[in-house]
């Protein structure tokens, strides 16, 4: 069974730094891996869409890679802003079964003004 | 553009009571997907359709069901509800299995008395 993990839970920077969000599965053979984003009381927005046989994608200050091997992808969020704050879910689709997403639990993200 | 919407918002019931849940998509998507958001637990699939007429079990299943009669519409229902099924509950959907984004609805926060 396909497992992902999102470390930590919680996280505060100060407004301007860059940052690096992480996520983990435990089965590599996946199909596609996605990022999104959830304000309070929201449904989730999609950021980033990353294919197995790409390496990372970008997107404004957003940058998702993906690294199959190792079971990992980082979201790399440059120049923070209080409006970045969110939490942030990955979601893995397995190459097998891939009509299912498999979410991760998420990074509360805070931006400290 | 509507996207993904789900009705109602909100919604409270008694314990024993039944509902439906309706999500509705215009973007003429052929998997569709209900989810369940529980604090600490992340988003858990509930049952997910690859197209009109099909239905699949996903994660957890139990205790609800249901339909896609129309390609643009998947609902989910609460036979007898239990205060284990208090959560917030989000409908998704996706162009097919291939490479691509999931887009969310909402959702809709049920409490059970």
């Amino acid at each position: 069974k396909q497992e992902v993990t999102q470390i930590p839970a919680a996280l505060s920077v100060p407004e301007g730094e860059n940052l690096v969000l992480n996520c983990s599965f435990t089965d590599s053979a996946i199909y596609n891996l996605q990022w999104f984003r959830q304000d309070p009381g929201k449904g989730l927005t999609s950021l980033l869409l990353i294919q197995s046989s790409q390496r990372e994608q970008t997107s404004g200050r957003l940058n998702a890679s993906l690294d199959k091997s190792s079971g990992r992808s980082t979201l790399y969020i440059a120049a923070s802003q209080p409006g970045d704050s969110a939490t942030y879910l990955c979601a893995v689709t397995l190459n097998f079964g891939n009509e299912k997403l498999t979410f991760g639990t998420g990074t509360r993200l805070t931006i400290i003004p | 553009n509507a996207g993904v919407t789900q009705t109602p918002k909100f919604r409270v019931l008694k314990t024993g009571q039944s509902m439906t849940l309706l999500c509705a998509q215009d973007m003429n998507h052929e998997y569709m997907y209900w989810y369940r958001q529980d604090p600490g637990m992340g988003l858990r699939l509930i049952h997910y359709s690859v197209g009109e007429g099909t239905t699949a079990k996903g994660e957890v299943p139990d205790g609800y069901n249901v339909s896609r009669l129309k390609k643009q519409n998947f609902l989910l229902g609460l036979e007898s509800a239990a205060p284990s099924q208090t959560s917030v509950y989000f409908c998704a959907s996706r162009v097919d299995g291939g490479p691509t984004e999931a887009f969310f609805g909402q959702g809709t926060r049920l409490t059970v008395v």
